[in-house]
């Protein structure tokens, strides 16, 4: 089962930011926040992910909170083309080792859809 | 490199039938991931292979299905005797072992079993 809750659905208009929310409560202290988008017919695009300071590139900002146990993931001026499914997926760190909890698997929830309105 | 490439985009088969899709990952990715995605959910973990060899199975990978990377390059999956329950969309995805940024994803596969 997925380790997170999002909200099922947001709008935003374009050009505003979008602020897309994350809950992971239980997350543990080897487990990072990704964050993976899906637009329409095609697979999931990789966005950011981040352990526990704030993490910004070329698509978006995640912001974690000091307790791990909610992120936020920032689109700064949202387009239309961002409308898609974007979803929140925590994942433990030590990607080859099994006996500390790794795996290679993502365990996608159902994410958020997000709207960007003209 | 275009990313990664899975063939073919929308296969129709009738029930009882055998179907094979192919996925050619991003040539310098040693890591492979095969994901099954049903309308209205996220992906689903089928089974991830690092070169040649298959390192995790999900248990939704029944005995119908088999997936293989023979030379560590393009990988196959296989679904025996094809019910109307494994209609879905196939997805593959690839990654490097020493960058952790995500998986690149191709577009999938569209299965229809009818």
């Amino acid at each position: 089962d997925a380790k997170t809750t999002q909200p099922p659905s947001m709008d935003c208009a374009e050009g505003r930011a979008a602020n897309l929310p994350c809950n992971h409560s239980t997350i543990s202290g080897n487990e990072y926040v990704y964050w993976y988008r899906q637009i329409h017919s095609q697979g999931p695009q990789y966005i950011i992910h981040g352990l526990k300071n704030n993490e910004t590139n070329e698509m978006a900002s995640l912001i974690i909170t000091e307790d791990r146990k909610s992120s936020t993931l920032i689109l700064p001026h949202a387009t239309l083309r961002d409308t898609a499914v974007y979803y929140c997926i925590v994942r433990v760190a030590d990607r080859g080792t099994r006996s500390q909890g790794g795996s290679e698997k993502l365990v996608f929830g159902k994410g958020t859809k997000l709207t960007v309105n003209p | 490199d275009t990313g990664v490439s899975q063939n073919p985009r929308h296969k129709i088969t009738k029930r009882g039938q055998n179907v094979t899709f192919r996925c050619d990952p991003i040539s310098e990715h040693n890591r492979l991931y095969w994901y099954r995605q049903t309308l209205g959910q996220g992906p689903e973990f089928l089974t991830y292979f690092q070169n040649e060899a298959q390192l995790e199975k999900s248990r939704l990978l029944s005995d119908r299905f088999s997936a293989e990377r023979p030379k560590g390059s393009f990988s196959t999956l296989e679904i025996q005797r094809t019910e109307q329950g494994d209609s879905a969309m196939y997805l593959c995805a690839s990654s490097l072992d020493h960058r952790d940024t995500g998986y690149t994803f191709g577009s999938g596969t569209r299965l229809t079993v009818v």
